[in-house]
């Protein structure tokens, strides 16, 4: 079945560390995103990518970094400059289609400790 | 800027009855889509329902139902003969018509009581 894969599920990180999210699609979709989630505040985009080896920041994209050098994975790296990095972290993709809307893998839980 | 505002962040509805879940939106776009999306406990984001902006007929998907107001820019969905199923987080997007961000509201929690 086609679908999005985020892993790990929980990720723990340490105070100045840099990790990393993983996020496969095998839909064969075009364009991959970032957004993070905090109670309240809805999802807010970090970074998006339309085609392989070009992605744009989105509102909040200060402390994270992404590659796109395959166009099935979309990875996000949470640096030590992203000062509050405790949240959820949903990856999604969509077809370039007008109607398209997303589909969005199961969710990374991360948690600073 | 976009903005999608969801004003009621928690909402509850007895087992089999009806709910209507609020969404307004401002944009100076003419074309655009909208969304709905659930997130139930599992996390898991699912597509709910879309309405196209031109289209004036209101988007159906079984007990789901929009009430598309595009002059007053509201979205709101009906959920009838509601299940226990039905409980989870609802969010409210919008995407315009040649645009790659969605927006999102901040969401509504259903609570279905049996």
């Amino acid at each position: 079945d086609g679908g999005i894969t985020q892993s790990p599920k929980y990720l723990f990180r340490k105070e100045g560390q840099n990790v990393t999210l993983s996020c496969e699609q095998n839909l064969n979709h075009d364009a991959m995103y970032w957004y993070r989630q905090d109670p309240g505040q809805g999802l807010r985009l970090i970074y998006y990518s339309q085609i392989v080896n070009d992605f744009q920041k989105g509102d909040i994209a200060e402390g994270y970094s992404v590659s796109r050098e395959k166009k099935e994975s979309f990875p996000l790296t949470v640096t030590s400059a992203q000062k509050n990095p405790t949240a959820f972290y949903l990856c999604a993709s969509r077809r370039t289609v007008l109607l398209g809307g997303y589909t969005f893998g199961s969710g990374t839980r991360l948690t600073v400790v | 800027a976009q903005t999608v505002t969801q004003s009621q962040p928690e909402m509850s509805v007895q087992e089999a009855e009806t709910v209507t879940l609020s969404c307004t939106y401002d944009t100076s776009e003419s074309d655009y889509y909208l969304f709905w999306y659930k997130q139930p406990p599992s996390r898991q984001m699912i597509l709910v329902i879309r309405q196209e902006a031109y289209k004036q007929q209101n988007a159906t998907e079984n007990r789901f139902s929009v009430n598309f107001q595009k002059a007053a820019k509201s979205f709101s969905l009906k959920i009838s003969d509601s299940q226990l199923g039905d409980a989870a987080m609802y969010f409210c997007a919008f995407r315009i018509f040649t645009g790659n961000q969605f927006y999102f509201g901040t969401g509504t929690s259903l609570t279905v009581i049996p």
